[in-house]
């Protein structure tokens, strides 16, 4: 079946740091790819997306380019705010279905 | 636009007990799904309803159940609670597929 494998974290960084969080699928066919964000004590918000092989989407200095040799979805962002703590999902969607599957998360803590 | 709504927002229930967690979707929407999250499983899907049926459903048993109503709203019950029932109980919403899943803030339930 689908399956997404994030980076385990939680990942530390000073504000102003390079942010990389890993993530790899597994599905058939051609998924659409996502990131959600989870602020503590809410819900997930989604982050950006991607649909075909090469997009790469983008939100508020977020970036996500869909692999598909790779099979991978990996989120950046240049330069990381204390605003930006919070747990990140990779989730995909199958073709045709409303479903997602998501990896486990990632925290994410920034530090002044 | 309001966002999704769920009620209520926190609940604790004795085991044994059944419990009804509900969901308004944005208005207009008319893909409502819901998502268990907990701390060892991560995210999982229950299941999806679209113009009050059932589309779509996870891997949980039987007690749990949900339905739509004419008016998109949602309402998922759980029989016979377990332990292990304690989680964030998530409900997305859509316009339809592929459109994109938008949260609500989730229902915790805690089992004691």
């Amino acid at each position: 079946g689908d399956s997404v494998t994030q980076m385990e974290g939680p990942v530390t960084l000073s504000e102003e740091a390079f942010l990389t969080i890993n993530c790899t699928y597994t599905a058939t066919g051609y998924p659409s790819l996502f990131w959600y964000v989870q602020y503590p004590g809410e819900g997930l918000q989604l982050l950006l997306k991607a649909t075909k092989a090469d997009d790469k989407g983008s939100n508020k200095g977020f970036e996500a380019t869909y692999r598909k040799e790779t099979t991978s979805f990996h989120l950046e962002k240049g330069s990381v705010q204390v605003s930006d703590s919070a747990v990140y999902f990779c989730a995909l969607r199958t073709t045709g279905y409303s479903t997602l599957t998501f990896g486990k998360g990632t925290m994410l803590l920034v530090s002044p | 636009k309001a966002g999704v709504t769920q009620t209520p927002r926190y609940l604790i229930k004795t085991r044994g007990q059944q419990v009804t967690l509900s969901c308004s979707p944005i208005s207009g929407h008319r893909s409502v799904s819901w998502y268990q999250q907990t701390p060892g499983q991560g995210l999982q899907f229950l299941f999806e309803y679209f113009s009050e049926t059932q589309r779509n459903k996870g891997n949980f048993p039987g007690r749990f159940s949900g339905r739509q109503f004419s008016n998109s709203r949602s309402e998922m019950n759980v029989s016979t609670l377990e332990l292990g029932d304690s989680a964030l109980y998530l409900c997305a919403s859509s316009i339809d597929r592929p459109y994109e899943q938008y949260f609500g803030p989730g229902t915790r339930l805690t089992v004691t």
